[in-house]
């Protein structure tokens, strides 16, 4: 069975700091995707990135980054210089190649404040 | 294009009410599904479809019912509605091509009474 893991449930930075969001998962697949969501305070669900177990670059968008490593199973994913407005809940998820079901992390609720 | 839509965006039932949770995609996507989403446990999978004609179960299928007679529309049933079914139910599209990132409508605030 797939499992994701979201240790951190809250977490509240001032402004303008670095913040690191820790992702653990377990999977049997050789194979598999991995995606990061946000869920602002409005509700809604915004895809930020996906990323497939073969690659194992680093990704950086903007104040965005991500670090994938399959030797110890996670995928975290570090806010630069945060902002108000990255204030949100934010979820990791895991699929397998050839299926499009999504297991969820119980996500982390990042707070930044002003 | 509209995306994922959903309706209603809230509701409140009394327990044994039946009542059907419409999720509709104009993207042409083969993939469909829903989620709930409960405080602490992100969000859990209830049922999906691969295409028209086609539905499964996902990790918390009881007291749900789906179908799926057109690409587009994928309605979730709540049969006798329940405390327990209290939550927030996302519908989400995608392709099936390598786990494609999918698109989520705005959700559905279910209370039961």
């Amino acid at each position: 069975a797939q499992k994701v893991t979201q240790a951190q449930t809250e977490i509240s930075v001032v402004e303008k700091e670095d913040v690191t969001l820790d992702c653990v998962y377990e999977t049997r697949d050789t194979t598999y995707y991995l995606f990061w969501y946000k869920q602002p305070p409005s509700g809604e669900l915004v895809f930020l990135i996906r990323r497939n177990s073969f690659d194992e670059q680093n990704e950086i968008s903007g104040r965005y980054s991500w670090n994938f490593q399959k030797s110890t199973s996670s995928f975290n994913f570090t806010i630069t210089a945060s902002q108000v407005v990255d204030s949100a809940v934010y979820f990791c998820a895991l699929s397998s190649f050839g299926n499009e079901k999504l297991t969820f992390g119980t996500g982390t609720r990042l707070t930044i404040i002003p | 294009n509209a995306g994922v839509t959903q309706t209603p965006k809230f509701q409140v039932l009394k327990t044994g009410q039946s009542m059907t949770l419409q999720c509709a995609q104009d993207m042409n996507h083969e993939y469909m599904s829903w989620y709930r989403q409960d405080p602490g446990m992100g969000l859990r999978l209830i049922h999906y479809s691969v295409g028209a004609g086609i539905t499964d179960q996902g990790e918390v299928p009881n007291g749900y019912n789906v179908s799926r007679s057109t690409t587009e529309d994928f309605p979730l049933r709540l049969l006798s509605a329940a405390p327990s079914q209290t939550s927030v139910y996302f519908c989400a599209s995608s392709l099936v091509q390598g786990s494609q990132p999918q698109h989520f409508g705005d959700g559905t605030r279910l209370s039961i009474l």
